[in-house]
């Protein structure tokens, strides 16, 4: 079953802390690999994408990285802001006739002062 | 600001009521999706079109639920007779892939929150 797992479910930090989140896929086959940012009550934003052939792609500081072999990928974020406080979603698209995007649940971020 | 655009933003409705979500995407985008999310999940695909051909619906979509993209740019959700579990955010997304392929981001929009009363 194709499926997209993200954890911690839910993290708290401290503003200008570092965290990661993890996305782990069985999604086969493989197209590439999407980290969204959703704010409360908006729609997801695209940080970054990644096809199998890229291991680091960075966006500010968000720099997400994939490992096509054990099918992981993260996302860190670096000197964490209050507004980095949102969902990020991990989104895998299936290689397929058909463009079918497989969704993971989110990891909720919060930021603390 | 050229994004993609959902209205209405929110809608309040009785179960048994219908109600009609529009989507604007950005335009010459191809492709348009419709999907659900609920409080702490992802987007659950519903349905999504090329042009204004709809290739493909969700099983889990029930025959109260039916969309629409009549020239291939703006798109419409209808949801027949609704129940207390359709309340959801309902999200749009476009994309093109006549330039990048399959690794254009997928745009969305702010959504439409649904609550059935």
């Amino acid at each position: 079953k194709n499926q997209v797992e993200q954890s911690p479910q839910s993290l708290i930090i401290l503003e200008g802390k570092n965290c990661t989140l993890q996305c782990n896929y069985t999604v086969s086959p493989f197209s590439n690999l999407r980290w969204y940012k959703q704010d409360t009550g908006r729609g997801p934003v695209s940080l970054t994408i990644m096809t199998f052939s890229e291991n680091t792609k960075s966006n500010g500081r968000y720099t997400a990285t994939l490992d096509a072999d054990t099918k992981q990928s993260s996302l860190h974020i670096t000197a964490s802001q209050l507004s980095d406080s949102a969902s990020y979603i991990c989104v895998v698209l299936l290689h397929s006739g058909t463009y079918k995007y497989i969704f993971g649940t989110g990891t909720r971020l919060k930021v603390l002062a | 600001d050229t994004g993609v655009s959902q209205d209405p933003r929110h809608k309040i409705t009785k179960r048994g009521q219908n109600v009609t979500f529009r989507c604007d995407p950005i335009s010459e985008h191809n492709r348009l999706y419709w999907y659900r999310q609920t409080l702490g999940q992802g987007p659950e695909f519903l349905t999504y079109f090329q042009n204004e051909a709809q290739l493909e619906k969700s099983r889990l979509l029930s025959d109260r639920f039916s969309a629409e993209r009549p020239k291939g740019s703006f798109s419409t959700l209808e949801i027949q007779r609704t129940e207390q579990g359709d309340s959801a955010m309902y999200l749009c997304a476009s994309s093109s892939e006549i330039s990048t392929g399959r690794n254009s981001p997928l745009h969305f929009g702010n959504g439409t929150r649904l609550t059935v009363t």
